[in-house]
C-alpha cells in the first residue's frame, strides 16, 4: 500500500462549489504539506502543518483552508472554487530534523474547476 | 529568499544517449539541502536524491549521477544510457536549514525516443 494517499485522484467541479481534498499517510511523519502544481511553475506551497495543533500558511494560501484531523490526516478545502484553482494538487509528508527532513509526495489530485 | 532555476524546459534524446539536466540555485544560507524529484507521465512525484550543502561528494546510483558544485551553485543530474522509462519531468528543489518549504524549479521535461 502507498505510504501517502490522496482522495479523490481526479475531480471536476463547478465554480462556486466547495470541495475538499484529503490526504492520509502511514509513514508516521509529523509534518504534512499541501502544494499545487501549475504548468511551467513547478510546485508552490499552499499550507503546511508541523503537528495536529500547528497550521501555517504557505506562499499561496488565499482561497484555501486546511484541517489537520490527526497526525495521519491533512485535508485541503476550497471554500468557493474558481477556474484558476484548476491544477494538480500534491500532499507531502516529512519527518522533522535537518538530516531527515525529506518530503515524500502523494500521487496527486487533478482538480478541474469549470 | 531561495530560488531554483532549471533553464532547460525540454530535452529530447534517442534511447541510449546520455542526458544532463542543469540546476542552478540561489540562497544566502550556508546550510541547505538540494533534491531531485521525478514526475513520470502518471503524475506522481518520486524522490530521487537529497544532497546536503556540506557534502560536495558526487553520487552515482545506477544510471543516475549527480554533480554538486558549490562554487557555481549547481546541482546537475545526468542520466547515462537513457531509456524510454526515463521519460518524465524532473524537478530540482532547495530547502534551507531554517526553512520549512521546498523551493522548486520549473522542471525539465525529458523525452527519450526509442
Amino acid at each position: 500500500d502507498a505510504d501517502v494517499t490522496q482522495t479523490p485522484r481526479n475531480r471536476i467541479t463547478k465554480t462556486g462549489k466547495r470541495i475538499m481534498l484529503e490526504c492520509s499517510q502511514t509513514k508516521g511523519h509529523d509534518r504534512m504539506y499541501w502544494y499545487r502544481q501549475d504548468p511551467g511553475l513547478g510546485l508552490r506551497l499552499i499550507y503546511y502543518s508541523f503537528d495536529v495543533k500547528d497550521i501555517n500558511k504557505g506562499e499561496i494560501s488565499d482561497g484555501y483552508s486546511v484541517s489537520r484531523q490527526a497526525q495521519a490526516k491533512f485535508s485541503l478545502s476550497l471554500e468557493s472554487a474558481i477556474p484558476n484553482q484548476t491544477a494538480l494538487y500534491f500532499c507531502a509528508t516529512s519527518d522533522p530534523g535537518p538530516s531527515t527532513d525529506t518530503q515524500y509526495f502523494g500521487p496527486g489530485t487533478r482538480l478541474t474547476v469549470l | 529568499a531561495q530560488k531554483v532555476t532549471q533553464a532547460q524546459t525540454e530535452i529530447s534524446v534517442v534511447e541510449k544517449e546520455d542526458v544532463t539536466l542543469d540546476c542552478v540555485y540561489e540562497t544566502r544560507d550556508t546550510t541547505y539541502y538540494l533534491f531531485w524529484y521525478k514526475q513520470p507521465p502518471s503524475g506522481e512525484l518520486v524522490f530521487l536524491i537529497r544532497r546536503n550543502s556540506f557534502d560536495e561528494q558526487n553520487e552515482i546510483s545506477g544510471r543516475y549521477s549527480w554533480n554538486f558544485q558549490k562554487s557555481t551553485s549547481s546541482f546537475n543530474f545526468t542520466i547515462t544510457a537513457s531509456q524510454v522509462v526515463d521519460s518524465a519531468v524532473y524537478f530540482c528543489a532547495l530547502r534551507t536549514i531554517n526553512d520549512y518549504k521546498l523551493s522548486f524549479g520549473a522542471g525539465t521535461t525529458v523525452t527519450v525516443r526509442a
